[in-house]
């Protein structure tokens, strides 16, 4: 069976600080990756999808950066975290673009 | 305007009661995407279907396409069906799904 894996659960970081955010997909092969942030009583927003080693789409400008260095490896980073940074941020795959899409458990990130 | 929205944003309900939750989209599909996130924060997939109804246990999703409308139907509601149910589409082309802000479930004992 797969299993989509998150870390850390929950990160404090100051203004200014990098971010690496890993997620890791187990008992699939070459699996469409999505990162999704969602900001307090908001609904989830398409950060980056991938649909294949070093292929990375971003859907909204920002300082966020994505890597997908290994077929189920997605990586979420960036140089300088802002404030507006803070929030929930889900990791999920899929078997393609047009099947359903299963979450990893969330890294909660809270920017001070 | 959000291309999917969700009723109600938030609906209390007695153990034991059947419980809709309602999605409207304004944009053609291929799919739509029925999900519930628990208070920690997880996500579940529930559903997803491109036409007529689908059944799991005591829940039941319906879409129909030329309305543009899907409803999830919880029967007999039970505390632990209490949490945040998300709707999201899927357009035909790209990879994207567009979500609803969700609609949070308490069901009380």
């Amino acid at each position: 069976s797969q299993t989509i894996h998150q870390w850390p659960a929950t990160l404090v970081q100051p203004v200014g600080s990098p971010l690496s955010l890993e997620c890791t997909v187990e008992g699939t092969s070459n699996p469409n990756l999505y990162w999704y942030r969602q900001a307090a009583g908001r609904g989830l927003q398409l950060l980056f999808y991938s649909v294949g080693i070093g292929q990375i789409s971003s859907e909204v400008p920002q300082n966020l950066s994505a890597s997908r260095p290994q077929d189920r490896q997605f990586i979420l980073s960036s140089k300088k975290l802002l404030l507006s940074d803070s929030g929930f941020y889900l990791c999920a795959w899929s078997a393609g673009g047009g099947y359903e899409q299963y979450f990893g458990p969330g890294t909660r990130l809270t920017v001070t | 305007k959000n291309e999917v929205e969700q009723s109600p944003q938030n609906l209390t309900a007695q153990e034991g009661e059947f419980i809709t939750i309602n999605c409207s989209y304004s944009v053609g599909i291929s799919a739509l995407h029925w999900l519930q996130q628990h208070p920690g924060g997880g996500i579940v997939s529930l559903f997803m279907l491109s036409s007529g109804k689908k059944k799991h246990g005591r829940l039941i999703a319906t879409i129909n396409i030329q309305e543009k409308h899907s409803s999830l139907h919880i029967t007999a509601s039970h505390p632990r069906d209490s949490a945040v149910y998300i709707c999201a589409v899927k357009v035909p082309t790209g990879n994207q799904f567009y979500f609803g802000t969700g609609t949070s479930l308490t069901v009380i004992p």
